[in-house]
């Protein structure tokens, strides 16, 4: 079935390094990837997002790559920052369906 | 804040009890979605609907119900609780159909089941 697997489940950066964060989907027919971000004791807030006819994509710190050919991509975050710490989650999805399969989140925890 | 409106914000509860939780969705998007995140399931599709209508179903218990109404607005029932059914009930919105574009989440629910 559809599967989203994500990598590591946690990692520890120490502020100002990069932390990159991968995830690998299991349905070649997936076309968008959102990229979430969860504070504690908030929602998913949506961060940066790709499509499949791109292979990556920037928003200041922040930078997807997509490799179709592998079904995967990740997730990197430059010049790390506190603010940064909180659980990342990777999503997939095709067109045609009604939901986003989750990989199971990353908590970085960047140190000061 | 991402326009999406959840209520209430905790929820405590007896096991075999029911409860409903409400979500406004952001102005203008017609499609809201529920998931549940818990400790060991991460974030798992429940169900979606679209301008009143229900459109897609994931892993929802036949003891839990959803609708939405024509404001928009939808809740989210859960009925004969059992402790297993604790986590965070979050509700998104979305403008299409289908969610290939962006979705916002709300701050969600939190139930606890005792």
């Amino acid at each position: 079935g559809e599967n989203v697997e994500q990598h590591p489940s946690t990692l520890s950066v120490q502020e100002g390094d990069s932390a990159v964060i991968k995830c690998t989907y299991s349905d070649s027919a997936s076309n968008y990837f959102p990229w979430y971000k969860q504070e504690l004791g908030k929602g998913p807030q949506l961060i940066i997002d790709i499509r499949s006819n791109v292979g990556e994509k920037k928003d200041q710190r922040i930078a997807v790559t997509l490799n179709k050919t592998a079904k995967h991509f990740s997730l990197h975050i430059t010049e790390t920052q506190p603010e940064d710490s909180a659980v990342y989650f990777c999503a997939a999805s095709r067109g045609g369906t009604y939901k986003y399969i989750f990989g199971t989140g990353t908590r970085l925890k960047v140190l000061a | 804040d991402s326009g999406v409106t959840q209520t209430p914000k905790h929820l405590i509860t007896a096991t075999g009890q029911r409860v409903t939780l409400r979500c406004s969705p952001r102005s203008g998007d017609l499609s809201v979605y529920w998931y549940q995140q818990s400790l060991d399931q991460g974030l798992q599709f429940l169900i979606q609907y679209y301008n009143g209508e229900e459109r897609a179903k994931g892993n929802i218990l036949e003891r839990f119900s959803a609708q939405q109404f024509p404001d928009l607005h939808s809740e989210l029932n859960l009925s004969s609780l059992e402790l297993g059914d604790s986590a965070l009930y979050f509700c998104a919105s979305s403008v299409d159909l289908r969610m290939n574009t962006e979705a916002f989440f709300g701050q969600g629910t939190r139930l606890t089941v005792v």
